[in-house]
């Protein structure tokens, strides 16, 4: 079957301008994660939901970060004023359910670039 | 604050050796340490994992150690080849209903001819 997709694949902007990136998780998955992958900090988690709720925010570097997830399905992960340092990879992984018993599928990921 | 620590950062194996990468964690509330495989491009995949009530598990070439008492484990991929070429991700949880991953720093791997 499908697997995560992300889209879009690469995403270059210009610092201060805002962009939103999607992530389609598999179909039936409840939990939905976000990680950011980059040189400096390695792979760390964003945020993580549970249906349509975002339990745990505690990842989010800054209020110019935020998601939603609408429908128990589809992401967006919207960064706001983009600086330089949010240059990175973005992971979005989905579950089954959450807790540990459940593999964590991720997607190819989107390389955002700020110039 | 690093929790999870992973080492060596690179990691050159001929053909047919052993590769052994470590990690060491300090939340003694993990209780699931997952391994995952990374290809250029991709994201990671789930290769093997663990939880600490046992101290080793084996799936085909690769075998997981773990030490509760140390608060280490290590992956050992027996007979490596050079498809394993990759960037491997030790990772620790600490269950529950979140679930988030806390990664170490990744470990290139190139199995040579």
């Amino acid at each position: 079957g499908a697997g995560v997709s992300q889209s879009p694949s690469n995403k270059v902007t210009e610092k201060g301008k805002d962009v939103e990136l999607r992530c389609d998780p598999i179909s039936g998955h409840t939990a939905l994660y976000w990680y950011r992958q980059s040189l400096g900090q390695g792979l760390e988690f964003l945020i993580y939901f549970q249906g349509n709720s975002a339990p745990d925010k505690s990842g989010l570097p800054s209020d110019r970060f935020s998601a939603e997830r609408t429908g128990g399905s589809v992401s967006t992960l919207t960064i706001q004023r983009t600086q330089q340092e949010d240059s990175a990879v973005y992971l979005c992984a989905s579950s089954r359910s959450s807790g540990s018993s459940y593999e964590q599928y991720f997607g190819p990921g989107t390389r955002l670039t700020v110039t | 604050q690093q929790q999870v620590k992973q080492s060596p950062q690179s990691l050159i194996v001929q053909k047919g050796g052993i590769s052994i990468i470590n990690c060491a964690y300090e939340n003694t509330a993990f209780d699931y340490f997952p391994w995952y495989q990374q290809f250029p491009g991709k994201g990671p995949a789930l290769l093997i994992a663990i939880r600490p009530d046992v101290s080793e598990k084996k799936e085909g070439r690769f075998t997981i150690s773990f030490n509760k008492s140390a608060k280490q484990f290590s992956l050992h991929i027996m007979d490596s080849q050079p498809g394993d070429s990759a960037t491997y991700f030790c990772a620790a949880s600490n269950g529950g209903t979140a679930s988030k991953l806390t990664f170490g720093t990744g470990t290139r791997l190139q199995v040579t001819l």
